[in-house]
């Protein structure tokens, strides 16, 4: 059984552009969460994503979004980027709710903000 | 408030040797607390999920113990290995599976 993919593995961005992530969850997958990964902040929830509906949010500003298609796909798009947002953004898939069951994750996107 | 905290921060242990990293939490109400092992620039890998009743799981070398009274878990590794070397997180579920509660880590290395 495949993995949980993320594509691209690294990305390059200056300060006001927007980028956009993808997340592909593992065969059977419904449940596909994200998470912003800092070496100061340690690993933060961003959303989750279930049936293509945000099923539940973090704290972070409006100009972070995804969304998840009917295939369960799921994409996170953010708007005019900011130096802070340099980080490794992480996906995990679940089979259902991520607190019940295990979550598997993906090798990550590196993001620099110049 | 949700937290879980986790110590050390850092460790640096011989090869061969065994090691405990420890977990407190103050999240309500329980559902389950995960460890994860995290390679530098990879994603996490779990190692272990314990619900309320369970006291002890292992995974090989890899021992996770839960005392839900005290909401305390640790993490105990045998025989410690070079590729031992990663950032261990412990991850609580809370409020009934809606949420997830990151401790920040314990960044462990092994070293010959």
């Amino acid at each position: 059984k495949a993995g949980v993919t993320q594509t691209p593995r690294y990305l390059i961005k200056t300060r006001g552009q927007q980028v956009t992530l993808s997340c592909s969850p593992i065969s059977g997958h419904r449940s596909v969460s994200w998470y912003q990964q800092t070496p100061g902040q340690g690993l933060q929830f961003l959303f989750e994503y279930f049936s293509e509906t945000q099923r539940n949010k973090g704290n972070f500003p409006g100009r972070f979004s995804g969304r998840q298609f009917s295939n369960s796909r799921s994409e996170m798009n953010v708007s005019t980027l900011e130096l802070g947002d340099s980080a490794l953004y992480l996906c995990a898939s679940s089979w259902d709710r991520l607190g019940h069951n295990e979550q598997f994750f993906g090798p990550g996107t590196r993001l620099t903000v110049l | 408030k949700n937290q879980v905290e986790q110590s050390p921060q850092s460790l640096i242990i011989l090869e061969g040797k065994n090691c405990t990293l420890q977990c407190n939490y103050t999240v309500s109400p329980f559902s389950n607390l995960r460890w994860y092992k995290q390679d530098t620039g990879r994603g996490p890998v779990s190692l272990t999920i314990m619900t309320f009743s369970e006291n002890t799981k292992s995974n090989g070398r890899y021992t996770a113990t839960l005392d839900a009274d005290t909401k305390q878990s640790s993490l105990h590794i045998t025989a410690s290995q070079l590729s031992d070397s990663a950032s261990y997180i412990c991850v609580v579920s809370a409020e009934y599976g809606n949420k997830l509660v990151f401790g920040a880590g314990t960044i462990l290395r092994v070293k010959s």
